[in-house]
Protein backbone atom coordinates (compact mmCIF):
# COMPACT_ATOMS: atom_id res chain seq x y z
CA UNK A 1 0.00 0.00 0.00
CA UNK A 2 1.30 3.35 -1.27
CA UNK A 3 1.85 5.87 1.18
CA UNK A 4 1.99 9.76 1.41
CA UNK A 5 3.66 11.53 4.26
CA UNK A 6 3.05 15.09 5.25
CA UNK A 7 4.31 16.87 8.35
CA UNK A 8 0.75 16.59 10.88
CA UNK A 9 1.91 20.01 12.27
CA UNK A 10 3.55 23.41 11.71
CA UNK A 11 3.90 26.84 12.86
CA UNK A 12 4.77 29.64 10.90
CA UNK A 13 4.97 33.23 12.26
CA UNK A 14 2.52 36.30 10.61
CA UNK A 15 4.50 37.30 7.71
CA UNK A 16 6.87 34.32 7.76
CA UNK A 17 7.63 32.01 5.35
CA UNK A 18 6.85 27.78 5.94
CA UNK A 19 7.27 25.12 3.40
CA UNK A 20 4.95 21.89 3.66
CA UNK A 21 6.43 18.63 1.99
CA UNK A 22 4.84 15.39 0.73
CA UNK A 23 6.82 12.36 0.62
CA UNK A 24 6.57 9.14 -1.15
CA UNK A 25 7.14 5.51 0.12
CA UNK A 26 7.65 4.47 -3.41
CA UNK A 27 11.05 6.95 -3.44
CA UNK A 28 11.33 10.37 -4.97
CA UNK A 29 8.78 12.58 -5.93
CA UNK A 30 9.04 13.86 -9.28
CA UNK A 31 7.03 15.98 -11.77
CA UNK A 32 5.15 12.33 -12.88
CA UNK A 33 3.52 12.33 -9.65
CA UNK A 34 1.50 15.56 -10.69
CA UNK A 35 1.45 16.73 -7.34
CA UNK A 36 -1.47 18.85 -5.78
CA UNK A 37 -2.11 20.71 -3.48
CA UNK A 38 -5.56 21.84 -1.47
CA UNK A 39 -6.22 23.94 1.59
CA UNK A 40 -9.00 22.81 3.67
CA UNK A 41 -10.52 25.62 6.36
CA UNK A 42 -12.41 24.10 9.59
CA UNK A 43 -16.38 23.18 8.66
CA UNK A 44 -15.52 23.73 4.62
CA UNK A 45 -14.50 21.76 1.68
CA UNK A 46 -10.66 21.55 0.00
CA UNK A 47 -9.93 23.85 -2.61
CA UNK A 48 -7.01 23.65 -4.98
CA UNK A 49 -3.96 25.73 -4.83
CA UNK A 50 -1.70 23.99 -7.22
CA UNK A 51 -1.57 21.31 -9.87
CA UNK A 52 0.92 19.98 -11.90
CA UNK A 53 3.91 20.59 -9.28
CA UNK A 54 3.69 24.44 -9.88
CA UNK A 55 0.62 25.70 -11.62
CA UNK A 56 -1.47 27.77 -9.92
CA UNK A 57 -5.16 27.89 -9.80
CA UNK A 58 -6.59 31.55 -10.88
CA UNK A 59 -7.66 32.21 -6.98
CA UNK A 60 -4.35 31.57 -5.91
CA UNK A 61 -3.18 33.65 -3.67
CA UNK A 62 0.52 34.98 -5.19
CA UNK A 63 2.49 34.48 -1.63
CA UNK A 64 1.87 30.13 -2.31
CA UNK A 65 4.51 28.57 -4.26
CA UNK A 66 4.56 24.36 -5.65
CA UNK A 67 7.58 22.84 -6.03
CA UNK A 68 10.18 19.95 -5.63
CA UNK A 69 12.46 20.22 -3.01
CA UNK A 70 14.89 17.11 -1.94
CA UNK A 71 12.81 13.84 -3.65
CA UNK A 72 9.63 15.71 -2.05
CA UNK A 73 6.90 17.90 -3.59
CA UNK A 74 6.89 21.38 -1.81
CA UNK A 75 4.05 24.00 -0.95
CA UNK A 76 5.78 27.31 0.02
CA UNK A 77 3.50 29.90 2.00
CA UNK A 78 5.78 33.10 1.79
CA UNK A 79 4.10 35.75 4.06
CA UNK A 80 1.69 33.90 6.31
CA UNK A 81 -1.46 35.86 6.78
CA UNK A 82 -4.10 34.66 9.71
CA UNK A 83 -6.30 33.32 7.17
CA UNK A 84 -4.10 30.90 5.84
CA UNK A 85 -4.17 28.75 8.87
CA UNK A 86 -6.02 25.84 7.53
CA UNK A 87 -5.16 22.24 6.85
CA UNK A 88 -2.95 21.11 4.00
CA UNK A 89 -3.62 18.17 2.11
CA UNK A 90 -1.47 16.86 -1.25
CA UNK A 91 -2.25 14.79 -3.70
CA UNK A 92 -0.12 12.42 -5.72
CA UNK A 93 -0.50 10.31 -8.94
CA UNK A 94 0.27 6.97 -8.89
CA UNK A 95 -0.35 5.12 -12.57
CA UNK A 96 -4.06 6.20 -12.56
CA UNK A 97 -4.92 6.21 -8.94
CA UNK A 98 -4.93 9.21 -6.59
CA UNK A 99 -3.39 8.90 -2.94
CA UNK A 100 -3.88 11.81 -0.54
CA UNK A 101 -1.41 12.99 2.10
CA UNK A 102 -2.24 12.83 5.52
CA UNK A 103 -2.28 16.22 5.98
CA UNK A 104 -0.43 19.62 7.51
CA UNK A 105 -2.33 21.43 10.39
CA UNK A 106 -0.56 24.93 9.35
CA UNK A 107 -0.80 27.35 12.72
CA UNK A 108 -0.47 30.44 11.80
CA UNK A 109 0.82 32.02 15.58
CA UNK B 1 -19.29 29.78 -13.75
CA UNK B 2 -18.53 25.91 -13.07
CA UNK B 3 -20.52 24.78 -10.64
CA UNK B 4 -20.51 21.03 -9.04
CA UNK B 5 -23.94 20.54 -6.95
CA UNK B 6 -24.15 17.43 -4.86
CA UNK B 7 -27.24 15.24 -3.75
CA UNK B 8 -28.26 16.24 0.31
CA UNK B 9 -27.38 14.09 3.21
CA UNK B 10 -28.54 10.25 3.60
CA UNK B 11 -28.58 8.07 6.30
CA UNK B 12 -28.43 4.26 5.81
CA UNK B 13 -28.16 0.68 7.68
CA UNK B 14 -25.14 -1.27 7.73
CA UNK B 15 -25.27 -3.67 4.56
CA UNK B 16 -27.15 -0.87 2.56
CA UNK B 17 -26.57 0.99 -0.47
CA UNK B 18 -26.25 5.09 -1.28
CA UNK B 19 -26.22 6.71 -4.60
CA UNK B 20 -24.91 9.93 -4.46
CA UNK B 21 -24.99 12.18 -7.64
CA UNK B 22 -23.26 15.43 -8.66
CA UNK B 23 -25.10 17.55 -11.06
CA UNK B 24 -22.56 20.03 -12.65
CA UNK B 25 -23.13 23.18 -15.03
CA UNK B 26 -20.56 25.89 -16.26
CA UNK B 27 -18.06 23.79 -18.18
CA UNK B 28 -18.41 21.37 -20.87
CA UNK B 29 -19.12 18.32 -19.00
CA UNK B 30 -17.76 15.50 -21.34
CA UNK B 31 -14.42 17.44 -21.42
CA UNK B 32 -13.55 16.42 -18.37
CA UNK B 33 -13.10 13.77 -15.38
CA UNK B 34 -15.06 13.84 -12.32
CA UNK B 35 -12.56 12.41 -9.01
CA UNK B 36 -14.50 11.51 -5.92
CA UNK B 37 -13.26 11.98 -2.55
CA UNK B 38 -14.69 11.25 1.28
CA UNK B 39 -13.59 12.44 4.53
CA UNK B 40 -14.55 10.59 7.91
CA UNK B 41 -15.02 12.98 11.01
CA UNK B 42 -12.09 14.27 12.11
CA UNK B 43 -10.13 12.31 9.55
CA UNK B 44 -7.83 13.22 6.25
CA UNK B 45 -8.91 12.97 2.80
CA UNK B 46 -9.35 9.85 0.86
CA UNK B 47 -9.18 9.22 -2.78
CA UNK B 48 -12.83 7.10 -3.64
CA UNK B 49 -12.46 6.79 -7.91
CA UNK B 50 -12.70 8.46 -10.97
CA UNK B 51 -14.43 8.67 -13.97
CA UNK B 52 -13.75 9.79 -17.28
CA UNK B 53 -16.88 11.60 -18.40
CA UNK B 54 -16.38 11.10 -21.90
CA UNK B 55 -16.29 7.38 -22.09
CA UNK B 56 -17.24 6.27 -18.89
CA UNK B 57 -13.79 4.99 -18.18
CA UNK B 58 -13.32 4.70 -14.40
CA UNK B 59 -10.57 4.21 -12.00
CA UNK B 60 -10.88 3.02 -8.81
CA UNK B 61 -9.00 2.93 -5.39
CA UNK B 62 -8.12 -1.20 -4.30
CA UNK B 63 -10.14 -0.09 -0.81
CA UNK B 64 -13.35 0.95 -2.73
CA UNK B 65 -12.87 -2.23 -5.82
CA UNK B 66 -16.20 -4.19 -5.83
CA UNK B 67 -18.44 -2.00 -3.51
CA UNK B 68 -18.56 1.16 -5.47
CA UNK B 69 -19.79 2.04 -8.88
CA UNK B 70 -19.16 5.74 -10.76
CA UNK B 71 -21.34 6.61 -13.56
CA UNK B 72 -22.08 9.49 -15.90
CA UNK B 73 -25.77 10.87 -17.79
CA UNK B 74 -24.21 13.38 -19.75
CA UNK B 75 -27.93 14.46 -20.74
CA UNK B 76 -27.99 15.88 -17.56
CA UNK B 77 -24.03 16.39 -16.97
CA UNK B 78 -24.68 14.62 -13.61
CA UNK B 79 -22.42 12.26 -12.69
CA UNK B 80 -23.24 9.53 -9.68
CA UNK B 81 -21.33 7.13 -7.22
CA UNK B 82 -22.77 4.23 -5.55
CA UNK B 83 -21.42 2.94 -2.61
CA UNK B 84 -22.56 -0.57 -1.41
CA UNK B 85 -22.28 -3.34 1.73
CA UNK B 86 -22.01 -0.12 3.51
CA UNK B 87 -19.93 -0.18 6.86
CA UNK B 88 -20.01 1.95 9.99
CA UNK B 89 -16.67 2.90 8.87
CA UNK B 90 -18.39 4.90 5.98
CA UNK B 91 -19.41 7.42 7.63
CA UNK B 92 -18.18 10.36 6.19
CA UNK B 93 -18.64 13.58 3.88
CA UNK B 94 -18.27 12.52 0.26
CA UNK B 95 -17.03 15.19 -2.65
CA UNK B 96 -17.59 15.55 -6.35
CA UNK B 97 -14.24 16.87 -7.82
CA UNK B 98 -13.38 18.38 -11.19
CA UNK B 99 -10.52 16.86 -13.27
CA UNK B 100 -8.93 17.39 -15.79
CA UNK B 101 -5.22 16.98 -17.25
CA UNK B 102 -4.11 16.75 -13.59
CA UNK B 103 -5.38 18.78 -12.43
CA UNK B 104 -8.04 18.18 -9.49
CA UNK B 105 -10.08 22.21 -9.31
CA UNK B 106 -13.31 22.56 -8.32
CA UNK B 107 -15.23 21.34 -5.89
CA UNK B 108 -18.65 20.84 -4.16
CA UNK B 109 -19.55 21.82 -0.65
CA UNK B 110 -20.11 17.72 0.15
CA UNK B 111 -22.49 15.16 0.88
CA UNK B 112 -23.05 13.69 4.45
CA UNK B 113 -23.31 10.18 4.49
CA UNK B 114 -24.02 8.19 7.66
CA UNK B 115 -24.11 4.64 8.72
CA UNK B 116 -26.14 4.04 11.84
CA UNK B 117 -27.99 1.41 12.81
Amino acid sequence: QTVVTQEPSLTVSPGGTVTLTCSSSTGAVTSAYYPNWFQQKPGQAPTSLIYTTVRKQSWTPARFSGSLLGGKAALTLSGAQPEDEADYYCLLLYGGLWVFGGGTKLTVL
Amino acid sequence: QVHLVQSGPEVREPGASVKVSCKTSGYTFTSYGVTWVRQAPGQGLEWIGWINANNGRTNYAQNFQGRVTMTTDTSTSTAYMELRSLRFDDTAVYYCVRDYDYNVDVWDKGTTITVSS
